[in-house]
């Protein structure tokens, strides 16, 4: 059972935009930075969005992070086949003193 | 750009320690904090714990009686060590750099498999 809570699977054609939701508490998301995280089969997870809608050099601003409250929202758009992957939502828990991922949401292209 | 390096041994024996080291470069060891997640077999991820360059460190409150991560700045890496190992423990463990701002893990290593099994 993850702390943070996100959709096992979503799914959207090629070309629209998908939304996956990751939802905490004010201990972790409520008061802190949430980060995300795109996963391919067989390869380490790399950082996608961090400090809550932040990019990395190199990552498309087809990619963005937003927050409310306690929860987190990635959305991709212009969806294309080779964004299929796991996406993991990350945060630092300020109770329990440990950094907390939600259990990934598995991204299918139709 | 910070690069890691995973190495170690991907097989180890019930009740045995694992042991995993982290090659880092293309950074300072005092600009982020150093640290470990592991990923079962079609699981999701868990972190286990992190070291700074100073030496101290955060564990996971689920495997602090069993986890010591280290750190060896002359040699730019770092260290997990995971003793008492049972099948529970066979995973994919990633070294990362962590973030010391926003608690991002902006850098990972390759990954190692790590298989517990007599």
């Amino acid at each position: 059972q993850s702390v943070l809570t996100q959709p096992p699977s979503v799914s959207a054609a090629p070309g629209q935009k998908v939304t996956i939701s990751c939802s905490g508490s004010t201990s972790n998301i409520g008061n802190n930075y949430v980060s995300w995280y795109q996963q391919f089969p067989g390869t380490a997870p790399k950082l996608l969005i961090y400090d809550n809608n932040k990019r990395p050099s190199g990552i498309p601003d087809r990619f963005s992070g937003s927050k409310s409250g306690s929860s987190a929202t990635l959305g991709i758009t212009g969806l294309q086949t080779g964004d299929e992957a796991d996406y993991y939502c990350g945060a630092w828990d300020s109770s329990l003193s440990v950094v907390v991922f939600g259990g990934g949401t598995k991204l299918t292209v139709l | 750009q910070v690069q890691l390096q995973g190495s170690g041994p991907g097989l180890v024996k019930p009740s045995e320690t694992l042991s995993l080291t982290c090659n880092v470069s293309g950074g300072s060891m005092s600009s982020h904090y150093w640290s470990w997640i592991r990923q079962p077999p079609g699981q999701g991820l868990e972190w286990i714990g992190y070291v700074f360059y100073s030496g101290s460190t955060v564990y996971s409150p689920s495997l602090r009686s069993r986890v010591t991560i280290s750190v060896d700045t002359s040699k730019n890496q770092f260290s997990l060590r995971l003793n008492s190992v049972t099948a529970a423990d066979t995973a994919v463990y990633y070294c990362a750099s962590l973030s010391t701002g926003d608690m991002s893990f902006d850098y990972w290593g390759q990954g190692t498999l790590v298989t517990v099994s007599s």
